[in-house]
């Protein structure tokens, strides 16, 4: 079972903001920060959020993270359907002393 | 533009090892920490393994510990995963990663394309 706990999908329509969600405990999410992957069949994942907010130069100011507490938030506004794909949320575990990743979420774009 | 080229997956029998590889080219190599990271078919991102940058700091998950041992070699901009023991629940695609700086618990910004493991009689 994934340390983090993701919705197992989430769907939206073009141009909809759709939200992600990612919780966690203590030990990783309430004490590091949050990075967000998006992976698409048959590839590799990509870096689109790291450090809960923070957004490499390449990816689209559509996407954005956030953090409170034990639990973080991606979200997606002006949904496209080339955003349809897997996501997952990762944190640094300060008890397992390892990387944990959420179970992931397929986002459909109706 | 960096790159990471993972090598050695195939089919083993259980009971027996493997070495994978992950060659790294487009930043310097000695200066970050890297990782071991591996999806099952359909399955989501399950961490294996890390290395700081000096080898300093090696870390394990709790179902490979005893089993697999990660390393580099920083004058050959390589890393290795030493593969023990293999279970069929090690099947799966195995991902080499960079962190984006040399702690192990900076965030992973890239990874490889990954190298298939196959566990089966």
């Amino acid at each position: 079972q994934p340390v983090l706990t993701q919705p197992p999908s989430a769907s939206g329509t073009p141009g909809q903001r759709v939200t992600i969600s990612c919780s966690g405990s203590s030990s990783n999410i309430g004490r590091n920060t949050v990075n967000w992957y998006q992976q698409f069949p048959g590839t590799a994942p990509k870096l689109l959020i790291y450090t809960n907010n923070q957004r490499p130069s390449e990816v689209p100011d559509r996407f954005s993270g956030s953090m409170s507490g034990t639990s973080a938030s991606l979200a997606i506004s002006g949904l496209q359907s080339e955003d349809e794909a897997d996501y997952y949320c990762a944190a640094w575990d300060d008890s397992l002393n390892g990387w944990v990743f959420g179970g992931g979420t397929k986002l459909t774009v109706l | 533009e960096v790159q990471l080229v993972e090598s050695g997956g195939g089919l083993v029998q259980p009971g027996r090892s493997l070495r994978l590889s992950c060659e790294a080219s487009g930043f310097t190599f000695e200066d970050y920490a890297m990782h071991w990271v591996r999806q099952s078919p359909g399955t989501g991102l399950e961490w294996v393994s890390s290395i700081s940058w000096n080898s300093g700091s090696k870390t394990y998950a709790d179902f490979v510990k005893g089993r697999f041992t990660i390393s580099r070699d920083n004058t050959k901009n390589s890393l290795y995963l030493q593969m023990n023991s293999l279970r069929a629940e090690d099947t799966a695609l195995y991902y080499c990663a960079k962190s984006f700086l040399g702690g192990s618990y900076y965030a992973i910004d890239y990874w490889g394309q990954g190298t298939l493991v196959t566990v089966s009689s």
